[in-house]
């Protein structure tokens, strides 16, 4: 299957500050990638639709504001946490397809700790 | 047996049998179909995947079944390893939208050895 490469795989900052998430494709172009936020014992939950070259589209409930999406190139995206608080501790996970009647492939997560 | 309880429904099996975790899909206009393994700490990993005008697909030690009549999906694992403990999400693709997929809350398998 097609992969798909996440950065970092943990991380742990300070309230208050930023952090920024990578998503590659690396085998393939995805003109479209997927974020996921995901808490203990649950199913991924879709926060955002990353389209390459315009604004993503967020899903019902969650702030663009706070979780800046950037899809620069056909291989990567980026999601922004923004003045990070305790309660967007969790795991994102992001995927891509390598086209829109096939299967997703998912990055290895992020486990993010805000501290 | 299967539980269903606050947290994820766990299936527990014995090493060496097979299992089946079972899925209720929510929209009729999906058509496609895939089957997610996610182990602790990962990202979900592709197992197998089936559209809609199929009812039956067949991997290495693993069949999908669709009936659409009901909505329903099931994945078979047959000789069952402590390797496929794990969480398993099944995952619809509705027609029409921009290529996202849903996801279903997910089984715990537990593989006895």
């Amino acid at each position: 299957g097609a992969v798909v490469s996440q950065h970092p795989s943990w991380v742990i900052c300070k309230s208050g500050t930023s952090v920024k998430i990578e998503c590659r494709s690396l085998d393939f172009q995805a003109t479209t990638m997927f974020w996921y936020r995901q808490f203990p014992k649950q199913s991924l939950m879709l926060m955002a639709t990353s389209n390459e070259g315009s604004k993503a589209t967020y899903e019902q409930g969650v702030e663009k504001d706070k979780f800046l999406i950037n899809h620069a190139s056909l291989t990567l995206s980026t999601l922004t946490v923004t003045s990070a608080h305790p309660e967007d501790s969790s795991f994102y996970i992001c995927s891509a397809r390598v086209n829109l009647g096939g299967a997703a492939f998912f990055g290895q997560g992020t486990r993010l700790t805000v501290v | 047996g299967e539980s269903v309880g606050l947290h994820l429904p766990t299936l527990s099996v014995q090493e060496g049998d097979n299992s089946i975790i079972n899925c209720a899909y929510s929209n009729s206009a999906s058509d496609y179909f895939i089957w997610y393994k996610q182990e602790s700490g990962k990202g979900p990993q592709f197992i197998i995947d089936i559209r809609s005008n199929m009812d039956k697909r067949q991997g290495q030690r693993v069949t999908v079944l669709l009936n659409k009549t009901v909505k329903h999906l099931s994945l078979q694992i047959a000789a069952t390893q402590p390797g496929d403990s794990a969480v398993y999400f099944c995952a619809e693709n509705i027609g029409g939208s921009q290529g996202n997929l849903i996801f279903g809350k997910g089984t715990k398998l537990s593989v006895k050895p």
